[in-house]
């Protein structure tokens, strides 16, 4: 069992929004900013999308935004596109020098 | 461009010592953390620890402590992930990622699959 919850599917028609949510504790997602989220293709490197809740990295679209409310941070990916379908991992700072991650979400683009 | 190249696929049997490496290039290496990553088939990603390139200073996630080795070899870059005696248990994909600012991991090598079956 992973340290952060994850729904291990979600899925969307292109041009709809799908949110994913990421699950965890005041020790670590409801205790720091510090939540990011990555895509993954299988077989290739996770590449990341949010950082600190909330920002997107240079070269991400906007079409990908993160929030937080207490233990639980969020993902949203709006106008989807076929090339967004992909799994989906959170990972949260949880103090001294320790992270945890979610078990993935596979995202399928209908 | 910042990259993480990892080593190839590996088949070994239980019992059997194991190193597998994580080639960086395209940032000054010793002034980051690289972390290593545990997917075990079907699961979720798993924090093992973390190594300091500039002085090998290393952290273990407690549960992996005492069960994996991490180093590095500046000269070449590298990190490396070891085990003194796999167990079928440690079959995965391990990946490494560099620690950066803002207490994230980015970017991620592309994994190295292990399978450990006798």
């Amino acid at each position: 069992q992973s340290a952060l919850t994850q729904p291990p599917s979600a899925s969307g028609s292109p041009g709809q929004s799908v949110t994913i949510s990421c699950t965890g504790t005041s020790s670590d997602v409801g205790g720091y900013n510090y939540v990011s989220w990555y895509q993954h293709h299988p077989g290739k490197a996770p590449k990341l999308i949010i950082l600190e809740v909330s920002k997107r990295p240079s070269g991400v679209p906007d079409r990908f935004s993160g929030s937080k409310s207490g233990n639980t941070a969020s993902l949203t990916v709006s106008g989807l596109l076929a090339e967004d379908e992909a799994d989906y991992f959170c990972c949260s700072y949880a103090g001294t020098t320790n992270w945890v991650f979610g078990g993935g979400t596979k995202l399928t683009v209908l | 461009e910042v990259q993480l190249v990892q080593s190839g696929a590996e088949v070994k049997k239980p019992g059997e010592s194991l190193k597998i490496s994580c080639k960086a290039s395209g940032y000054s290496f010793t002034n980051y953390w690289i972390g290593w990553v545990r997917q075990m088939p079907g699961k979720g990603l798993e924090f093992m620890g973390i190594i300091y390139l500039g002085d090998s200073d290393t952290r273990y996630s407690p549960s992996f402590q005492g069960q994996v080795t991490f180093s590095a070899d500046k000269s070449i870059t590298t990190a490396y992930l070891q085990w003194s005696s796999l167990k079928a248990s440690d079959s995965g994909i391990y990946y490494c990622a560099r620690r950066s600012s803002g207490w994230l991991f980015d970017p991620w090598g592309q994994g190295t699959l292990v399978t450990v079956s006798s």
